[in-house]
């Protein structure tokens, strides 16, 4: 178990609605990133939060945002949900965001699927 | 830029069978390399890592060398057990060290 938690673990939505995704992020961690994994994919970055600043975006439209809370949880949100939305969505908490040594911890993912 | 190539999977083995899976990368840099393997219906969990060339990161009787000469870092396993059952994937942490690249991942089921 890594200490890093994600809510919920599976939801379903319906085309054009809107999401929230949370995280907890291991304690002391400051940084947290999302990522997408597509059925059969390799996890794609989102984008990283450090400090409550964002730093750091993939390529994904502005519909996917973020925040991160001064206790270092965070939410992603995705608006206008597609059906290549349908995704695990896995959040990375680590401490700072440098150094060859930065080790990221993982949560289970939550399973968005977009109908 | 930045990615990682892995083999395509399934690899399909024997219970105490030699496991090699391949990953080649590009990078601008200096990356750091690691091996995460994922469970059915869980996230990912870090098997193993190197930070520079010609290091070695072992977990579990897994290994895996940095090869800068080659760009690779394949994951190795002298026997493998049923347990390893799992998909695992090569990434990389790039210089700027904000994210992961992450290879396509490879399934592997080992039969007793």
């Amino acid at each position: 178990e890594t200490g890093v938690t994600q809510s919920p673990t599976h939801l379903i939505k319906t085309r054009g609605q809107q999401v929230t995704l949370r995280c907890s992020s291991q304690s002391g961690h400051n940084t947290v990133s999302w990522y997408q994994q597509a059925l059969g994919q390799g996890p794609q970055f989102i984008f990283q939060y450090y400090r409550e600043e964002e730093n750091g975006r993939g390529n994904f439209p502005p519909r996917f945002s973020g925040l991160q809370f001064p206790n270092y949880s965070s939410e992603l949100n995705v608006n206008a949900l597609e059906l290549d939305d349908s995704a695990l969505y896995l959040c990375a908490s680590s401490l700072e965001i440098g150094g060859a040594n930065t080790e990221a911890f993982f949560g289970q993912g939550t399973r968005l699927t977009v109908v | 830029g930045n990615s990682v190539t892995q083999m395509e999977g399934p690899v399909t083995l024997s219970e105490e069978a030699f496991l090699t899976i391949n990953c080649t990368y590009t990078a601008t840099g200096y990356p750091s390399l690691f091996w995460y393997v994922q469970y059915p219906g869980e996230g990912l969990q870090l098997l193993l890592k190197a930070t520079k060339a010609d290091d070695k990161g072992s977990n579990k009787g897994f290994e895996a060398t940095y090869r800068k000469e080659t760009t690779s870092f394949h994951l190795e396993k002298g026997s493998v057990q049923v347990s390893d059952s799992a998909v695992y994937f090569c990434a990389l942490i790039g210089y700027n060290f904000n994210k992961f690249y992450f290879g396509s991942g490879t399934k592997l089921n080992v039969k007793p």
